[in-house]
């Protein structure tokens, strides 16, 4: 079964530098998003991503953050100067339509640790 | 806004015991229910869902009915399996959004011991 695909599964980085996030979503899909979950948190929507530009995004996706479709199969968050509250787990989902009966289909997350 | 709340975590159980991880949820318009799965070391798994009132979501043994006088959707298993230990996450998702987003629970810990 097709699935979707991030890396890395771990990244350490110090504060203040820029991190790239990737993902690889279901080859026929077209809307993709970004979920992060911090430590003993909920899971947190952060954007949406449809025809290569951002179909929704939550306040927590302020100006440090961004995403990108540099090609026709990943999929990327940026994150251009990390805080320390940053820290958490990435998820990367996709579907193949943005319908309800379109199910989001997740990736296996990065965990994100800054120092 | 809509949020979703979930029983207090973790949940330990014996093999063959019944589970039930409760569910509440508040929102502005009429949302789908959604129960996903995350086994260790793995992503978000759909595991059942249900889009209108009195609807019943079921797969691997697991059902939830969506209540919507009660606004909720329980999670319910008859008899327990030491595989299904896992983190649940209740979710909502509302109509008429393109890319829709998911807002979760918080996720409920089962550890289910033989």
């Amino acid at each position: 079964e097709p699935e979707v695909t991030q890396t890395p599964s771990h990244q350490v980085t110090q504060m203040g530098q820029e991190v790239i996030l990737r993902c690889v979503p279901i080859s026929n899909h077209l809307y993709f998003y970004w979920y992060r979950q911090i430590l003993g948190q909920k899971v947190e929507f952060l954007v949406s991503f449809y025809n290569n530009e951002i179909s929704e995004k939550s306040e927590i996706f302020d100006d440090q953050f961004s995403v990108e479709r540099p090609d026709g199969s990943n999929f990327t968050l940026k994150i251009r100067s990390t805080k320390l509250e940053d820290s958490a787990m990435y998820f990367c989902a996709s579907s193949e339509m943005g319908t309800l009966n379109s199910p989001l289909h997740f990736g296996n997350g990065t965990r994100l640790t800054v120092t | 806004g809509d949020s979703v709340t979930q029983m207090e975590g973790p949940v330990t159980l014996s093999e063959e015991a019944f589970l039930t991880i409760n569910c509440t949820y508040t929102a502005t318009g009429y949302p789908s229910l959604f129960w996903y799965v995350q086994y260790p070391g793995e992503g978000l798994q759909l595991l059942l869902k249900a889009t209108k009132a009195d609807d019943k979501g079921s797969n691997k043994g697991f059902e939830a009915t969506y209540r919507k006088e009660t606004t909720s959707f329980h999670l319910e298993k008859g008899s327990v399996q030491v595989s299904d230990s896992a983190v649940y996450f209740c979710a909502l998702r509302l109509d008429g959004t393109s890319g829709s987003r998911l807002t979760f629970g918080e996720g409920t810990q089962l550890t289910v011991n033989p």
